[in-house]
């Protein structure tokens, strides 16, 4: 069975500050997809990146970058220099990697990141 | 190029009542998921669907919830005799064929299903 922790229900920041969102996770499968989305205020999912479990590279997009390590099956998402516009719900999910077709996501619980002037 | 619709996006029903909920994915994806969100909580799977064929719905509740992807049209989520416990937010998203990184989920904006 697969699951994704997402230890932090809700962080607190101050503009301009670096913050990181923890993500574990635990699949038998030795292929598998990560992802994260961000769900803000007005309630849609907007999807951010997806990391195949084969490929341990660091990301950066901008300010955002994720930190993928497959020995403590861990893929955290770091957003540098915060701004308000980034407050929303953070969702990191997980799932198996099927040959000719595609699988359902599991979900974690959210963080919940507010950002304040 | 238009995203994953989803119809209505807010939906109040009585207790009893019928809900359908509709979902059309983006072009050229043949791929439809319906996962459901609970207040305070994180996204559910429920099923997972192809044109005329559900692959996978190890998330559906067995009782009064059905799911459908006719060739034509949207993909319908069905819920028969609503019950309060109903209420969430339900998303649907979608994927491209297979060996088209089928892998990446689109998702809708919702639909916010009340029961009163």
């Amino acid at each position: 069975a697969q699951k994704v922790t997402q230890a932090q229900t809700e962080i607190s920041v101050v503009e301009k500050e670096d913050v990181t969102l923890d993500c574990v996770y635990e699949t038998r499968d030795t292929t598998y997809y990560l992802f994260w989305y961000k769900q803000p205020p007005s309630g849609e999912l907007v999807f951010l990146i997806r990391r195949n479990s084969f490929d341990e590279q660091n990301e950066i997009s901008g300010r955002y970058s994720w930190n993928f390590q497959k020995s403590t099956s861990s893929f955290n998402f770091t957003i540098t220099a915060s701004q308000v516009v980034d407050s929303a719900v953070y969702f990191c999910a997980l799932s198996e990697a099927r040959t000719g077709t595609a699988s359902k996501l599991t979900f974690g619980t959210g963080t919940r990141l507010q950002v304040t002037l | 190029n238009a995203g994953v619709m989803q119809n209505p996006r807010h939906l109040v029903r009585r207790r009893g009542q019928e809900a359908r909920l509709r979902c059309s994915p983006m072009k050229g994806h043949s791929h439809v998921y319906w996962y459901r969100q609970l207040p305070e909580e994180g996204l559910k799977f429920m099923v997972y669907l192809q044109k005329e064929n559900i692959i996978d719905e190890s998330g559906m509740p067995k009782e009064r919830f059905s799911a459908e992807f006719p060739k034509e049209g949207p993909s319908i989520l069905r819920i028969q005799q609503v019950v309060r416990g109903d209420s969430a937010a339900y998303f649907c998203a979608s994927s491209p064929p297979p060996g088209q990184l089928q892998e990446t989920q689109y998702f809708g904006p919702g639909t916010r299903l009340l029961v009163l």
